[in-house]
């Protein structure tokens, strides 16, 4: 089973509202990824890190923000939360490429609704 | 552009029945496939891996199949148990990046019933 772990699990929040998704991850990996999933849709990726101090975005425009102080640690914010943050927030972390490729270890997600 | 597709979208099968999924890919160049179960509301879990050279691989009743010739891939679920119902996802990786990119699938959503 995967070390990485993801808090809150369910989040319901008034709009305006500015609030922090949790990630960490146990397993020494240097990438972390942040992945929007909506109900029936596949993974899209709004960031990713390469390691400390690395933050990009990824191909799905995202109002959130990230930051990467530690190795383990990969936090998603939102200041002003707005009912269209309403969705599934998974984030990962991987292993280097090798021979065998990429692979991605999950959390458990956040479930996101803002009214 | 790298996409991958999955097939059917949803699909109901009675348990004890056995069932196929397919997954055709267009990403370049390839590095490998990978097939993850997610469950409602959780992150996906890897069930496994195929890289260029490997036909078929096995996990338990869980066989998926790559024609990297075609660019397909099948995952073929033996004997299905109430468990299996969740949603399936076609993952591909990419050789030419550092980030070691990811390109999922839609995922097939795969329901038994009793």
């Amino acid at each position: 089973e995967a070390d990485i772990y993801q808090t809150p699990r369910y989040l319901v929040i008034g709009t305006g509202k500015k609030i922090t998704l949790e990630c960490s991850q146990t397993m020494g990996h240097d990438k972390m990824y942040w992945y929007q999933q909506d109900p029936g849709m596949e993974l899209h990726l709004i960031h990713y890190s390469y390691g400390v101090n690395s933050t990009e975005k990824g191909d799905l425009s995202s109002e959130s923000t990230v930051s990467r102080i530690r190795t383990e640690h990969f936090p998603l914010t939102l200041e002003s939360a707005r009912p269209s943050h309403t969705s599934q927030y998974l984030c990962a972390s991987s292993e280097p490429a090798g021979a065998g490729g990429t692979e991605a270890f999950f959390g458990q997600g956040t479930r996101l609704t803002v009214v | 552009k790298n996409q991958v597709e999955q097939s059917p979208q949803s699909l109901i099968i009675l348990e004890g029945k056995n069932c196929t999924l397919q997954c055709n890919y267009t990403v370049s160049p390839f590095s490998n496939l990978r097939w993850y179960k997610q469950d409602t509301g959780r992150g996906p879990v890897s069930l496994t891996i195929m890289t260029f050279s490997e036909n078929t691989k096995s996990n338990g009743r869980y066989t998926a199949t790559l024609d990297a010739d075609t660019k397909q891939s099948s995952l073929h679920i033996t004997a299905s148990q109430l468990s299996d119902s969740a949603s399936y996802i076609c993952v591909v990786s990419d050789r030419g990046s550092t980030l070691g990119r990811l390109y999922f699938g839609r995922g097939t959503q795969l329901t038994v019933w009793p």
